[in-house]
């Protein structure tokens, strides 16, 4: 099992420019999620699905959309980047655990975005 | 109320002795509560995991102590080794609908040889 995958792993974009990055899992988790890691800030939620074809906000969703087209993948879309994105993204997964409550979330290894 | 407050910011301590990072939260509809491991370069890893119907939780080196009333949650980290050197986040979550987590601001530890 690969677990998370994310492509690519770094990126160097223009002001202005469209960019999507791909979250991949194969361990047919329901939830999955896009986080933004930036220093002294934590991890902070963008966007999170809880199963194929629904998706909602997070913290911190301006500026970026998401799709859940196949229940395995995740995309999160920067349609007109600002220096302000500049950080890493982290994709995670989950699944349900048996007794209803919340799941350990598996990351995959991040995204390091640059916009100049 | 949806916040989780980590303290210190950064620790460094010596080969073989304790790391302790503290965690403290006010919503009391959380009822989940991992720490995550990050080194340099990687995504977080889960390390240990509590729930509320415990007080502590030992794994290996790695314990959660877990006080309900106070609404605070800790990571020990006994004997601790240059291996353990990493930034540790706590994080708490939702018994229901969306499962998010909320993280805390992270800790970055150092454990000098």
């Amino acid at each position: 099992n690969a677990g998370v995958t994310q492509t690519p792993k770094f990126r160097v974009l223009k002001t202005g420019q469209s960019m999507t990055l791909l979250c991949a899992q194969d361990m047919n988790h329901e939830y999955m999620y896009w986080y933004r890691q930036d220093p002294g800030m934590g991890l902070r939620l963008i966007h999170y699905s809880v199963g194929e074809g629904t998706t909602a906000k997070g913290e911190v969703p301006d500026g970026y959309n998401v799709s859940r087209l196949k229940k395995q993948n995740f995309l999160l879309g920067l349609e007109s980047a600002a220096p302000s994105q500049t950080s890493v993204y982290f994709c995670a997964s989950s699944s349900l655990s048996t007794s209803g409550g919340a799941e350990t979330q598996y990351f995959g290894p991040g995204t390091r975005l640059l916009v100049l | 109320q949806q916040q989780v407050k980590q303290s210190p910011q950064s620790l460094i301590v010596q080969k073989g002795g304790i790391s302790i990072i503290n965690c403290a939260y006010e919503n009391t509809a959380f009822d989940y509560f991992p720490w995550y491991q990050q080194f340099p370069g990687k995504g977080p890893a889960l390390l240990i995991a509590i729930r509320p119907d415990v007080s502590e939780k030992k794994e290996g080196r790695f314990t959660i102590s877990f006080n309900k009333s106070a609404k605070q949650f800790s990571l020990h980290i006994m004997d601790s080794q240059p291996g353990d050197s990493a930034t540790y986040f706590c994080a708490a979550s939702f018994n229901s609908g969306t499962y998010k987590y909320i993280f805390g601001t992270g800790t970055r530890l150092k454990v000098l040889a």
